[in-house]
């Protein structure tokens, strides 16, 4: 199956900094999608990339599709106490997803 | 709608006892899906349905059991539990049919065997 590996494990912020979480495949995906998960919640979905060289914007959350298809990144403008949470990255394959082990994000007020 | 639903939240087990987590979607959702959640390991997949009548294993099937006699239910079952399987279970449903196929997750339940 599919293997999508993400760096940082952790990533810790000051409220009002920008970061970025990235994932990675060693194979070619036919697409990736962002889910979220608040701390003792469960995964919610964000979003999906298809298309090569794609990037989707939500509100202060910019993703992007690589180029070759195997790297997906999450950039994170403006940091809020709201961003709080583990961020996946997850390839799917047909109607299956294998997830990244995921960036859990702490910001500091 | 509920969305999905699961019980119990949270279970104490002892080495060798058995159990079923119960996982109930009223979105009539074709796929459902059983993961696990271990701490800094993403989700793994366990098992999964594509309708009713048909499952199939996935990632890390052994130790658990799944049946899918309705659209609605998706039962887990743990038998002979060991600490291994000391975790956190979500268990999620995806139309099959929608331009993104996004999974809708339950609250998950979270399980200590000691």
């Amino acid at each position: 199956g599919q293997q999508v590996m993400q760096i940082p494990q952790y990533q810790h912020v000051q409220e009002g900094e920008d970061f970025t979480t990235y994932c990675n495949s060693s194979t070619t995906l036919s697409n990736i999608q962002w889910y979220k998960q608040r701390p003792g919640g469960h995964p919610v979905f964000l979003i999906q990339l298809v298309k090569s060289g794609e990037v989707k914007k939500q509100k202060r959350l910019t993703f992007q599709f690589g180029e070759a298809k195997k790297n997906s990144s999450l950039h994170i403008t403006a940091t809020q106490t709201t961003d709080v949470g583990t961020y996946f990255c997850a390839g799917r394959d047909d109607y299956k997803l294998s997830f990244g082990a995921g960036t859990t994000v702490t910001v500091r007020a | 709608n509920a969305g999905v639903t699961q019980t119990p939240k949270f279970r104490i087990l002892k080495i060798g006892q058995s159990m079923t987590l119960q996982c109930t979607q009223d979105m009539n959702h074709n796929y459902m899906y059983w993961y696990r959640q271990d701490p800094g390991m993403g989700l793994k997949l366990i098992y999964y349905s594509v309708g009713a009548g048909i499952t199939d294993k996935g990632e890390v099937p052994n130790g658990y059991n799944v049946s899918r006699s309705t659209t609605e239910d998706f039962p887990l079952r743990l038998e002979l539990a060991a600490p291994s399987q000391t975790s956190v279970y979500f268990c999620a449903s995806s139309t099959g049919t929608s331009r993104y196929n996004e999974q809708f997750f339950g609250p998950g339940t979270r399980l200590t065997v000691l």
